[in-house]
């Protein structure tokens, strides 16, 4: 059983294109995380929510709390945006993560 | 900035030996983390420590043990490395209070032949 699901776990885009990648998750949490790990590289955090609404630069990040259920939007997409973006929750001192989303960016 | 680092990027063992994965981090941090990850499979947790010499299992203890004598260094064992052990380890931080981000390390991608 997994706590998180994300979805879609493979995504191509065009560049100029709106992105979305939605992550569901069945535990109640204190706060969810959105990830980003680049091929060979580490993890670094994007946003950390709790409630609303998030932006930052072309980035955006939702979360509805009843229906436990966050969103990540890419605005204008770039080949630089290709990553694998993870959703993570935190419970307690325990954090679960999604399996990522494997997004390409195409110029 | 917070740092967590990670002894080794590569690392290469043969079946049977004894692994030490050495993490440390700079924050002062309370909650340190270790993880594998795998294609398909996402971060699984091994295991964490919210305190010095406190330590709790994870998802996946089996074949590991951790030591945490210092606050800000937490490190992972592997007692007799098996093939089935070859992954990318990473090592993560939190605190318990402020934002309660997790901070990762580069992570260990270890090969055991």
């Amino acid at each position: 059983k997994n706590e998180v699901e994300q979805s879609p776990q493979n995504l191509t885009a065009q560049e100029g294109e709106f992105i979305t990648i939605n992550c569901s998750y069945s535990v109640g949490i204190s706060a969810l995380h959105w990830l980003q790990q680049h091929p060979g590289g580490g993890i670094v955090s994007l946003f950390m929510l709790s409630s609303g609404k998030k932006k930052h630069g072309r980035l955006i990040a939702t979360i509805n709390i009843q229906e436990k259920h966050s969103s990540l939007h890419i605005t204008a997409s770039h080949p630089r945006d290709s990553a694998v973006y993870i959703c993570a929750v935190r419970t307690g001192n325990q954090f679960y993560f999604g399996t990522g989303t494997s997004l390409t960016v195409i110029p | 900035d917070v740092k967590v680092t990670q002894s080794s990027r590569y690392l290469v063992k043969r079946t049977g030996e004894k692994v030490f994965l050495e993490c440390v981090q700079d924050m002062d941090h309370e909650n340190m983390f270790w993880y594998r990850q795998d294609p398909g499979l996402g971060l699984r947790l091994i295991y964490f420590s919210y305190d010095v010499k406190m330590k709790e299992k994870g998802d996946i203890p089996e074949g590991y043990s951790v030591s945490r004598e210092k606050k800000e260094r937490f490190s992972l064992i592997l007692e007799s490395a098996s093939t089935n052990q070859t992954s990318m380890y990473l090592c993560a931080s939190s605190g318990d209070r402020g934002t309660y981000e997790q901070y990762f390390g580069p992570g260990t991608r270890l090969t055991v032949t």
